[in-house]
């Protein structure tokens, strides 16, 4: 089962754009990429997820390389409540489960 | 109103205590699942359902068991609580979803979290 690797922590100036990376050099041909995020010992919040393509909505943008074994998530102007621990997940094949890893913190700095 | 509730919020018990935490929903989902999150270790997975016949172990089901009464509900207990079972729970829930015109027609899911128990046990 595919495993990701975050760095432990980020700043980010508030306005500028936030760029999350994630290694996930083992991930199969139908595995998914998906994005949540955890406000202070709030429950998750899906954010986002792609196959192979690009994708954007409302809240970022998902960037994933041709080879599929690394992504960014980017926060296009991040603001202080975009303060929060950010999971880059891989959907694993059996039983549907997520392996939530232990997330880049990312602090938005005023 | 939320999507997914859990009771109690918080909880302080002592060891040996039995102890059940519910998660309710009103989504309409039938995957539903039970998360342990510590300090420093993210959440993992203590047990899952896809449907009210359907139960399967996560990755630390040891001390704990699980029952699914109906589509909404799906309880998580503790026999007999250890102060090593003090962490913060998560209850969710899921539905896969087809994306169409995808090579291998993959499903995907996304999850919706209820808002957490914290547990303590002395």
């Amino acid at each position: 089962d595919a495993k990701t690797t975050q760095p432990p922590s980020m700043d980010c100036a508030e306005g500028r754009a936030a760029n999350l990376p994630c290694n996930h050099s083992t991930i199969s041909g139908n595995e998914y990429v998906y994005w949540y995020r955890q406000i202070h010992s709030q429950g998750p919040q899906y954010i986002i997820h792609g196959l192979k393509n690009n994708e954007t909505n409302e809240m970022a943008s998902l960037i994933i390389t041709e080879d599929r074994k690394s992504s960014t998530l980017i926060l296009p102007h991040a603001t202080l409540r975009d303060t929060a621990v950010y999971y880059c997940i891989v959907r694993l094949n059996t039983g549907n489960q997520f392996y939530f890893g232990t997330g880049t913190s990312l602090t938005v700095i005023p | 109103d939320a999507d997914v509730t859990q009771t109690p919020r918080n909880r302080i018990t002592k060891t040996g205590k039995r102890i059940m935490l519910e998660c309710s929903q009103t989504k309409g989902h039938d995957r539903m699942y039970w998360y342990r999150q510590d300090p420093g270790l993210g959440l993992r997975l203590i047990y899952y359902s896809f449907d009210v016949k359907d139960i399967n172990k996560g990755e630390i089901s040891d001390g704990y068991s699980v029952s699914r009464q109906a589509q909404a509900k799906f309880s998580l207990s503790l026999e007999s609580a250890i102060p090593n079972q003090t962490a913060l729970y998560f209850c969710a829930t899921s539905e896969p979803k087809v994306r169409p015109g995808l090579a291998g027609g993959s499903s995907y899911n996304e999850q919706f979290f209820g808002p957490g128990t914290r547990l303590t046990v002395l």
